[in-house]
């Protein structure tokens, strides 16, 4: 079955410290890929994605993700966070329409 | 754009009453809606998936007679979950989504804590 795996479930940084959040997934097929935010008391919301083309993908607030096919990984990036970065992340695999999740990453960062 | 509303936020029932959780697309019409659960400190878990006018299709293990879905408008799909128990006590979280096809990106409701005494 498809799965997709993130390494560390809790990570707590200084401010200004650079991040870096592992995700694997599991399928052999052409995959969607998705990092997700969820603030306290906020809804998730999308922080970027990668379908093709370049595997070096921006999104928003500075955060970057690289998907490498050959490691079925899709890592997240961010070179010095920030206290307002403190937040749950989800990386997600899409084959079709259907997402499958990551257990989640709590980050906390101290200011 | 692209915001989904979910109502309510938190609901606290007694054993045996049914449930009513609302999703709504505000400002787009979704082709797709979807409907997770996620237990405490684990992962978001698709119970079902739903097409405007046509049934919903639920993921294996998922009881369609307890977790009932309407997709009645591109805008508004329901999930009532039918006389409650403690064990249905979890978040529940729903999706739009705006493609058809392999590209779907979907927005998400802010969830709705369901505590059932």
């Amino acid at each position: 079955a498809q799965s997709v795996s993130q390494h560390n479930h809790h990570v707590i940084l200084s401010e200004a410290a650079s991040l870096e959040l592992g995700c694997n997934y599991s399928y052999g097929g052409t995959v969607n890929l998705f990092w997700y935010v969820q603030y306290p008391g906020q809804h998730l919301q999308l922080l970027l994605k990668y379908f093709s083309g370049d595997p070096l993908v921006k999104g928003i607030k500075g955060f970057e993700a690289e998907f490498i096919k050959s490691k079925f990984s899709f890592n997240l990036r961010k070179p010095s966070v920030q206290w307002s970065d403190t937040a749950e992340y989800f990386c997600a695999v899409s084959m079709g329409y259907k997402y499958i999740f990551g257990t989640g990453t709590r980050l906390k960062v101290l200011a | 754009g692209a915001v989904v509303s979910q109502h309510p936020s938190r609901v606290i029932c007694k054993s045996g009453t049914s449930v009513k959780i609302e999703c709504r697309s505000l400002d787009f019409q979704a082709t797709t809606m979807f409907w997770y659960r996620q237990f405490p400190k684990q992962s978001l878990m698709l119970m079902a998936t739903s097409n405007e006018g046509s049934k919903a299709t639920y993921e294996q293990g998922v009881e369609k007679d307890k977790f009932l879905i309407n997709h009645a408008s591109l805008t508004l799909s329901t999930l009532t979950v039918t006389s409650a128990h403690p064990e249905d006590s979890s978040f529940y979280i729903c999706s739009a989504g705006i493609d058809r096809v392999a590209k779907n990106i979907q927005y998400f409701g802010a969830g709705t804590r369901l505590s059932v005494l």
